[in-house]
């Protein structure tokens, strides 16, 4: 039961341009939401969280938004650039225990 | 700060072979997870350490795998016999605390080939 949905296998995005990848979630009782970059032959890395008595947090380039009653996170990346080429992974966690539930991943690739 | 290291970063067994993983987490992190990411699939949770207890090992297959982590701080996983299913990247990661929002920092991976 794949709790952490991400449907875009992969996009691609000029450079410069926003780059956004969504994210949808089941459970009702997550809370807190993260999303990873991953290199290839590397592990994932943290890039922007967001706990869910907020509904965006930004960071630089990058801005996460949280719809709670759609169940829905997106990742904005603006501008892009080449080195955001990645598999962008969403994860979340309800308030008990600590376990993180990873959706399939979306790559991302930025054309110079 | 030394990030989360993990050994062999690849290995190549035949099945009904065991094979063992380490992980060394970044120091001071008190939680340690192992988790299995099979090819164009998310991570998915082994098991769970706070300290050298076991906090979450329900999607552990138990009668292949076993996990340890003695003094709470370095960690094994370990797989026997393996299967071709177990072909797969497994990661380490570790977060400074149990409960709340917390963020897991992941180790490089070993890429596990059975064939």
């Amino acid at each position: 039961d794949q709790q952490v949905k991400q449907n875009s296998p992969s996009l691609s995005v000029q450079e410069g341009r926003i780059s956004i990848l969504n994210c949808d979630y089941t459970n009702s009782m997550f809370d807190y939401f993260l999303w990873y970059k991953k290199y290839p032959a590397e592990g994932p890395t943290f890039l922007i969280s967001i706990s869910s008595i907020k509904d965006k947090n930004e960071d630089g380039r990058f801005t996460v938004f949280l719809n709670k009653s759609a169940k829905h996170l997106s990742l904005h990346i603006v501008p892009s650039q080449p080195g955001d080429s990645a598999v962008y992974f969403c994860a979340s966690k309800g308030n008990t225990g600590n376990q993180f539930y990873f959706g399939t991943g979306t790559s991302l690739t930025v054309i110079p | 700060e030394a990030g989360v290291a993990q050994s062999p970063r690849y290995k190549i067994i035949e099945k009904r072979q065991s094979v063992a993983f380490w992980c060394n987490p970044i120091s001071g992190h008190a939680t340690l997870y192992w988790y299995q990411q099979i090819l164009g699939q998310g991570p998915k949770l082994l098991i769970q350490f706070q300290n050298n207890g076991v906090v979450d090992d329900s999607q552990l297959p138990k009668d292949r795998f076993s996990a340890e982590r003695l003094k709470g701080v370095d960690s094994t996983l370990k797989i026997q016999p393996a299967k071709l299913e177990d072909s797969a990247v497994y990661l380490c990661a570790s977060s400074f605390q149990r409960g709340g929002p917390d963020t897991q920092y992941f180790g490089p991976g070993t890429r596990l080939t059975v064939l």
